[in-house]
């Protein structure tokens, strides 16, 4: 069974920059699994930020971005806001349309 | 604007069926899939399967195939999840989503399965 792997927590601070990552336990992310990122905060649901690796949706704050790093997908914070408290989740494609898999998610807190 | 508007929040007793739903307005119903998503209590997303709501082609995660089952009908923009026997680990809150790359999410509903 496929996994992916996020880091389980990460601390940043007000104004800082913070990455997170994605990675697959069947070997390097690249742009064919179609990296996708959401947003969910407590008792919200998931709110999509990042699709194809790097693409931004209408409403994802510029300070978001994503991108391909030492052979994962990666999510990068810059100017980090208090709002961006929340958890983030990774989505990768391995193919069909029904093989689709989140990673664990990311706890970012922000203090 | 898009919409996916979810059923209620529902709770069952073991055994029971079950059949929630997942109403789209504002874009093209028939034109993008739509998917299912599973959040167990305090725990990730999993995704569950999807439906293309044109032709009803409908693809399982193997974690879920025969567990459930998905459908859709495109008269009246809705699509399904629905449950013949629920167990209390199907207890958790389901959402569902659309769009080019899922960009547009229900508020999800909460399904609760105790004795």
């Amino acid at each position: 069974q496929t996994v992916v792997t996020q880091e389980p927590s990460l601390t940043v601070s007000p104004g800082g920059t913070v990455t997170l990552t994605c990675a697959s336990s069947t070997g390097a992310v690249t742009s064919g699994y179609y990296p996708n990122w959401f947003q969910q905060k407590p008792g919200q649901a998931p709110r999509a930020l990042i699709y194809s690796t790097s693409n931004k949706h209408s409403w994802t704050p510029a300070r978001f971005s994503g991108s391909l790093l030492g052979g994962k997908a990666a999510l990068t914070l810059s100017g980090v806001q208090p709002e961006d408290e929340a958890e983030y989740y990774c989505l990768l494609y391995y193919g069909g349309a029904q093989d689709v898999v989140f990673g664990g998610g990311t706890k970012l807190t922000v203090l | 604007e898009v919409q996916l508007v979810q059923s209620g929040a529902e709770v069952k007793k073991p055994g029971e069926s079950l059949k929630i739903s997942c109403k789209g307005s504002g874009y093209s119903f028939t034109s993008y899939w739509i998917g299912w998503v599973r959040q167990m209590p305090g725990k990730g997303l999993e995704w569950m399967g999807i439906i293309y709501p044109g032709d009803s082609d409908t693809r399982y995660s193997p974690s879920f195939q025969g567990q459930v089952t998905i459908s859709a009908d495109k008269s009246i923009s809705t699509a399904y999840l629905q449950w013949s026997s629920l167990k209390a680990s199907d207890t958790a809150m389901y959402y569902c989503a659309s769009g080019d790359s899922f960009d547009y999410w229900g508020q999800g509903t909460l399904v609760t399965v105790s004795s």
